[in-house]
């Protein structure tokens, strides 16, 4: 069974840290590994990596992957509270589905 | 239309209702899924439709759960005899459907309250 595992659940900063979220993955014909915020109820998408080593970037957020260790990070510099949200991290197969970890809460106090 | 779109955005209804939640998928989309949400959690699969046809249903938790795809593009999920167990935010999802690039695009969820 596919699985998905993120660290911390939880975490608080205040507002300029930065921070670093964590997914690990064990997914049968593992093709992709996808980012999203969640903000009250719609995951809004950030990123998606298929290659191994190549950073992805939008502004503060930046993500890469490690297929060697199975595993992705997501980075955000110089946190605003606007970017407190729960931030999933999903894995695609060779099939359709996407399977979530259970997310990190982040909260980012002014 | 520019996003996913999902109604009602809340639903309150009293166990052993039945209930529909729709979803209208962003235009030009082919693959469709729904997934469910508990508190807590991340979304997990129900189903995927490509098309018309429900691709794959196995997600589905049993037998008073079933979903639709009549045209290719509007879905309707339905649940029958609702159980206070199926209370969580429901989630559609749309994607061109293409094979092993999942990137999946949501709508703002229903959430159901079995009272």
């Amino acid at each position: 069974e596919d699985k998905v595992v993120q660290s911390p659940l939880s975490l608080v900063v205040h507002e300029g840290d930065t921070v670093t979220l964590n997914c690990s993955y064990e997914v049968t014909n593992f093709r992709s590994l996808l980012w999203y915020k969640q903000e009250k109820k719609a995951p809004t998408f950030l990123f998606m990596l298929t290659s191994s080593g190549i950073e992805k970037k939008s502004g503060r957020l930046s993500s890469i992957l490690d297929k060697k260790e199975l595993s992705s990070i997501l980075n955000i510099t110089a946190t605003q509270t606007g970017d407190s949200a729960i931030y999933l991290c999903a894995c695609g197969g060779s099939n359709y589905k996407l399977t979530f970890g259970k997310g990190t809460l982040l909260t980012v106090n002014p | 239309g520019a996003g996913v779109s999902q109604t009602p955005s809340n639903k309150v209804t009293e166990k052993g209702k039945y209930v529909e939640l729709r979803c209208d998928p962003i235009s030009g989309h082919t693959a469709l899924y729904w997934y469910r949400q508990s508190l807590g959690q991340g979304p997990e699969f129900l189903i995927y439709f490509q098309g018309t046809g429900a691709a794959d249903d196995s997600g589905l938790p049993n037998d008073r759960f079933f979903a639709v795809r009549p045209e290719g593009s509007v879905s309707t999920l339905k649940i029958q005899r609702t159980e206070r167990g199926d209370s969580a935010v429901y989630l559609c999802a749309s994607s061109l459907g293409l094979a092993g690039l999942n990137e999946q695009f949501f709508g703002p969820g229903t959430r159901l309250t079995v009272l």
